[in-house]
């Protein structure tokens, strides 16, 4: 099955500058990586998703990158501010509508945004 | 909208006792999922469900079970608690259909300790 790595585990990072977390993937077939935040006692919730027929995507001061060949993508933070300061998860899963019924998930990266 | 929720916020369980985990949404999502969340991980794959009446195995569903007789709820059971299932515990749903086809929806989460 897929296996999704995530690193660093933690991060910490002054207010105003960018934060970078990178994930691989082990699955060829995986075509949908999303992008969940975790705030503290709350449930991921989805802040970007890229699919494999792209390569690059920007949500304001958040872009998710795919690098198909190396099976690996990465969630890129500009600007970061002490709101930023939760649990980063990546996951991938492949088909869509009726075939994606599982999402993998990284172990997720704690970012801490010190002000 | 309510989106998803899911009672109780937390609960303690002693060894061999059993609980229903209650997850319910609004959205009219045919799809619908229950993960658990250890410390330092990943969210695991614990059951999902594509529609009312239909449910299937997910990564790690051994000591525990689900049934889905109406679109909008979709209870786990745990029948034998044992302290391995002391987790938190997320339910999540998706439309299938549509330009969000790919977005799950979480709930806030059970906390759940098994002593």
């Amino acid at each position: 099955g897929e296996n999704v790595e995530q690193h660093p585990s933690t991060l910490s990072v002054q207010e105003g500058d960018s934060a970078v977390i990178k994930c691989t993937y082990s699955d060829s077939a995986s075509n949908y990586f999303p992008w969940y935040k975790q705030e503290l006692g709350k449930g991921p919730q989805l802040i970007i998703d890229i699919r494999s027929n792209v390569g690059e995507k920007k949500d304001q001061r958040i872009a998710v990158t795919l690098n198909k060949t190396a099976k690996h993508f990465s969630l890129h933070i500009t600007e970061t501010q002490p709101e930023d300061s939760a649990v980063y998860f990546c996951a991938a899963s492949k088909g869509s509508g009726a075939g994606s019924y599982q999402l993998t998930f990284g172990k997720g990266t704690k970012l801490s945004v010190i002000p | 909208n309510a989106g998803v929720t899911q009672t109780p916020k937390f609960r303690i369980l002693k060894i061999g006792q059993s609980m229903t985990l209650q997850c319910t949404q609004d959205m009219n999502h045919n799809y619908m999922y229950w993960y658990r969340q250890d410390p330092g991980m990943g969210l695991k794959l614990i059951y999902y469900s594509v529609g009312a009446g239909i449910t299937d195995k997910g990564e790690v569903p051994n000591g525990y079970n689900v049934s889905r007789s109406t679109t909008e709820d979709f209870p786990l059971r745990l029948e034998l608690a044992a302290p391995s299932q002391t987790s938190v515990y997320f339910c999540a749903s998706k439309d299938p259909r549509g330009a969000t086809q790919e977005t799950q929806y979480f709930g806030p989460g059970t906390r759940l300790l098994v002593l």
